[in-house]
């Protein structure tokens, strides 16, 4: 079946403007994760989407950033006036419930702010 | 809190050769643990996890894994590899509680497979 997508692949903004970023977890998981990757870095845990639950947004690294999940479907990460230390590439994963502790990840989203 | 080392940013060998892969991780609670692999241009893919009970942990791909508690290590180990096992590969731990589906990664280790 279809993994994670993300859209857009790349994306190259200009220091100061919003970006959107979306993804499609996999049909049927209700759990749904952020992740962001600085170069040279692990990932950094972002924010959790559980079902029509309050969702984790502790890892998100100031209120320039936020998500939203509609339901159990697409997510969107927004960075609104973005800066030169949000360049990273943006992960999604989804799990199932039952079998959250194994994520599957989508191929990300590389952001670069000039 | 948790963290994870990958002691190796990066291990070259050669194809048929035997490869450890080196993971630390620091906890002051019990933990689960992960590999990951990043082929070229794909999503990580579970490689393999520790949740409970045998130590030993095989995974796909001929790969397995080995907790050890008291050196709190989590070293994966393939006894012959391929060139399609050039990837990177990130070992993460997350906590057994609640929060366990926070997964805290490692900075990634690349292994490079010559012919």
């Amino acid at each position: 079946g279809a993994g994670v997508s993300q859209s857009p692949s790349n994306k190259v903004t200009e220091k100061g403007k919003d970006v959107e970023l979306r993804c499609d977890p996999i049909s049927g998981h209700t759990a749904l994760y952020w992740y962001r990757q600085r170069l040279g870095q692990g990932l950094e845990f972002l924010i959790y989407f559980q079902g029509n639950s309050a969702p984790d947004k502790s890892g998100l690294p100031s209120d320039r950033f936020s998500a939203e999940r509609t339901g159990e479907s697409v997510s969107t990460l927004t960075i609104q006036r973005t800066q030169q230390e949000d360049s990273a590439v943006y992960l999604c994963a989804s799990s199932r419930r039952q079998g959250r502790l194994e994520q599957y990840f989508g191929p990300g989203t590389r952001l670069t702010v000039t | 809190a948790q963290s994870v080392t990958q002691l190796d940013s990066q291990v070259p060998v050669f194809e048929e050769a035997p490869v450890e892969l080196r993971c630390n991780y620091s906890s002051s609670v019990s933990v689960y643990l992960f590999w990951y692999v990043q082929y070229p241009n794909q999503g990580l893919q579970l490689l393999l996890k520790y949740l409970s009970g045998s130590t030993l942990v095989k995974g796909i791909n001929g790969f397995e894994a080995e907790f050890n508690k008291s050196q709190t290590s989590f070293h994966l180990r393939k006894p012959s590899v391929h060139i399609s096992d050039t990837a990177e590969y990130f070992c993460a731990v997350s906590e057994t509680g609640g929060s366990n589906y926070k997964l805290t990664f490692g900075k990634g280790t690349l292994l490079t497979v010559n012919p």
